[in-house]
C-alpha cells in the first residue's frame, strides 16, 4: 500500500522553528518528485514546496522563500520540511503528497497520494 | 498567481441528486486542472486530473469537464458517501494554486 506519514509539527512561538518529516513507503520514493501543501481554515490548500527525485530542483512558494527548507533522503526513503522564523499565518496542516505527472507534459500533475497531515501552530 | 474561484462556496443536495460545481480561473490554464474531494478531518484525495481524465478507481459517477478558465465537477446520482468539500487546483504555472472548495452538505 502506498501510505506518506508526516511527524513533527507542534506548538511554537512565532520566530522558532520545526522540522517537519514525511515516511514513504509502498512505491519507489527516488523516483517520484516530492511536495509539501498546507492547509488553514482561512486560506485553504496551499502549494508550498516541492523537490525533485535526486534532490537537484527545489521549488517554494513566494511566501516561504529563505524561511522554510525541503529536503529528501532517498535511502531512508523520507522526505522533509525545515521550517524557520515561523508567523502567525503559517500555522496550519501541512501534508505531504507525491507528485504524479503525465510523461511528456509536466504541467500536467496531480497530487496522489496525500499523508495525513502534521498540525503546526504558531503562537505565544 | 493564477486565482482559483470555486462556486457555490457551499451547497445542500438529496442523494441521487446530480451536482455541478464550477471552478473558474482568472487566465486560461488550458486543461490543467485536477479536482480533489476532502472528507473531514482528512486529506483531500484525486478525483479528476487534467479537467477530464479519472483518475483509477473513482466511481465514474464523477465527471469532469472544461478548458480555458471554466471547468466544472459532476456528480450524478450523489451517494452518502460523497458529501464532502471538493477542491479544484490549477497546474498550469507554479504555484499550482487552489480554489477555496465547495462544501456539500445533506439536505
Amino acid at each position: 500500500e502506498v501510505q506518506l506519514v508526516e511527524s513533527g509539527g507542534g506548538l511554537v512561538q512565532p520566530g522558532g522553528s520545526l522540522r517537519l518529516s514525511c515516511a514513504a513507503s509502498g512505491f519507489t520514493f527516488s523516483a517520484y518528485w516530492m511536495s509539501w501543501v498546507r492547509q488553514t481554515p482561512g486560506k485553504g490548500l496551499e502549494w508550498v514546496a516541492n523537490i525533485k527525485q535526486d534532490g537537484s530542483e527545489k521549488y517554494y512558494v513566494d511566501s516561504v522563500k529563505g524561511r522554510f527548507t525541503i529536503s529528501r533522503d532517498n535511502a531512508k526513503n523520507s522526505l522533509f520540511l525545515q521550517i524557520n522564523s515561523l508567523r502567525a499565518e503559517d500555522t496550519a496542516v501541512y501534508y505531504c503528497a507525491r507528485d504524479r505527472s503525465w510523461f511528456g507534459d509536466l504541467r500536467k500533475k496531480w497530487f496522489d497520494p496525500w499523508g495525513q497531515g502534521t498540525l503546526v501552530t504558531v503562537s505565544s | 498567481d493564477i486565482q482559483m474561484t470555486q462556486s457555490p462556496s457551499s451547497l445542500s443536495a438529496f442523494v441521487g441528486d446530480r451536482l455541478t460545481i464550477t471552478c473558474r480561473a482568472s487566465q486560461s490554464i488550458n486543461s490543467y486542472l485536477n479536482w480533489y474531494q476532502q472528507k473531514p478531518g482528512k486529506a483531500p484525495k484525486v478525483l479528476i486530473y487534467a479537467a477530464s481524465t479519472l483518475q483509477s478507481g473513482v466511481p465514474s459517477r464523477f465527471s469532469g469537464s472544461g478548458s480555458g478558465t471554466d471547468f466544472t465537477l459532476t456528480i450524478d446520482s450523489l451517494q452518502p458517501e460523497d458529501f464532502a468539500t471538493y477542491h479544484c487546483q490549477q497546474t498550469y504555472t507554479t504555484p499550482g494554486t487552489f480554489g477555496q472548495g465547495t462544501k456539500v452538505e445533506v439536505k
